[in-house]
C-alpha cells in the first residue's frame, strides 16, 4: 500500500503523559497536514508543512503541541501533558503541490486514535 | 471568523432517490472547494473540488457540485444514490493565499436498500 501511513493507530495515555504520532506521507509529496477530529465534527487544521518547513500552524495549537518533518519526509506530532479535552482522532494528509499553483489534492491517512484518561 | 456550515447533519435516503447536501461557507474572498467523503471504516477521500473556471464540477461516482459566488455555497447533488453511497460527507474551503483547508461538521448519509 503506498497511501499514508500513520502510527500508531490507537494510543490510550494517562492525563499528564507526553505521546508522539507518527505520519508517513506518500512519498514524493512535498505538503504534509495535520488535523484534529472530535466525534460530530469535520476535521480541524492544525499545522501545515511544505518540504521540511512548518508554514501554517493554527492558532488554537496551544503550546503543549509541536510538530516536526525533519528531512521533509515522514512527520512527527508532540503532545506535551495530555488533557482529556485532546481524546481525538488526529490525521495526517500529504499532497504534491507545484510552485506557484494552489491546486493540489488531499490524501488522508487512516489516524491516530488517541483516548486521555 | 471564516467557517463551514452543513445544515443537514442526517440525511436518510432510498436508493435511486435524489440528493442534494448543503454547504455554505463564510469567507469573502477567493477560495478553493472541496468535497470529500468517508465510507465507514475507511479513510476521508476526496470527491470533487473546484478552482476556477465552470461552477459545476463533476466528481467520481456521478457527483456533482455547484459554486454559486453569490451565495457562498457549493452543494453537492447526485440525482440517484445507491446503497453504496452510504458514508459521512465533509465540505471544505481553502482560501485562496492560504493552506489552511476549513471543513464542516459532515452530514452522515445512510441509502436504504
Amino acid at each position: 500500500d503506498t497511501g499514508v501511513s500513520q502510527n500508531p493507530r490507537h494510543k490510550i495515555t494517562k492525563r499528564g503523559q507526553n505521546v508522539t504520532f507518527r505520519c508517513d506521507p506518500i512519498s514524493e509529496h512535498n505538503r504534509l497536514y495535520w488535523y484534529r477530529q472530535t466525534l460530530g465534527q469535520g476535521p480541524e487544521f492544525l499545522t501545515y508543512f511544505q518540504n521540511e518547513a512548518q508554514l501554517e500552524k493554527s492558532r488554537l495549537l496551544s503550546d503543549r503541541f509541536s510538530a516536526e518533518r525533519p528531512k521533509g519526509s515522514f512527520s512527527t506530532l508532540e503532545i506535551q501533558r495530555t488533557e482529556q479535552g485532546d481524546s481525538a482522532m488526529y490525521l495526517c494528509a500529504s499532497s504534491l503541490g507545484l510552485a506557484g499553483l494552489q491546486q493540489e489534492t488531499q490524501y488522508f491517512g487512516p489516524g491516530t486514535r488517541l483516548l486521555v484518561l | 471568523a471564516q467557517s463551514v456550515s452543513q445544515h443537514n447533519h442526517h440525511v436518510i435516503l432510498s436508493e435511486a432517490a435524489s440528493l442534494e447536501l448543503g454547504c455554505n461557507y463564510s469567507y469573502g474572498g477567493t477560495v478553493n472547494l472541496f468535497w470529500y467523503v468517508q465510507y465507514p471504516g475507511q479513510h476521508l477521500q476526496l470527491l470533487l473540488k473546484y478552482f476556477s473556471g465552470d461552477p459545476l464540477v463533476k466528481g467520481i461516482k456521478g457527483f456533482e457540485a455547484e459554486f454559486i459566488k453569490s451565495k457562498f455555497s457549493f452543494n453537492l447533488r447526485k440525482p440517484s444514490v445507491q446503497w453504496s453511497d452510504t458514508a459521512e460527507y465533509f465540505c471544505a474551503v481553502k482560501p485562496s493565499g492560504t493552506y489552511k483547508y476549513i471543513f464542516g461538521t459532515g452530514t452522515r448519509l445512510k441509502v436504504l436498500a
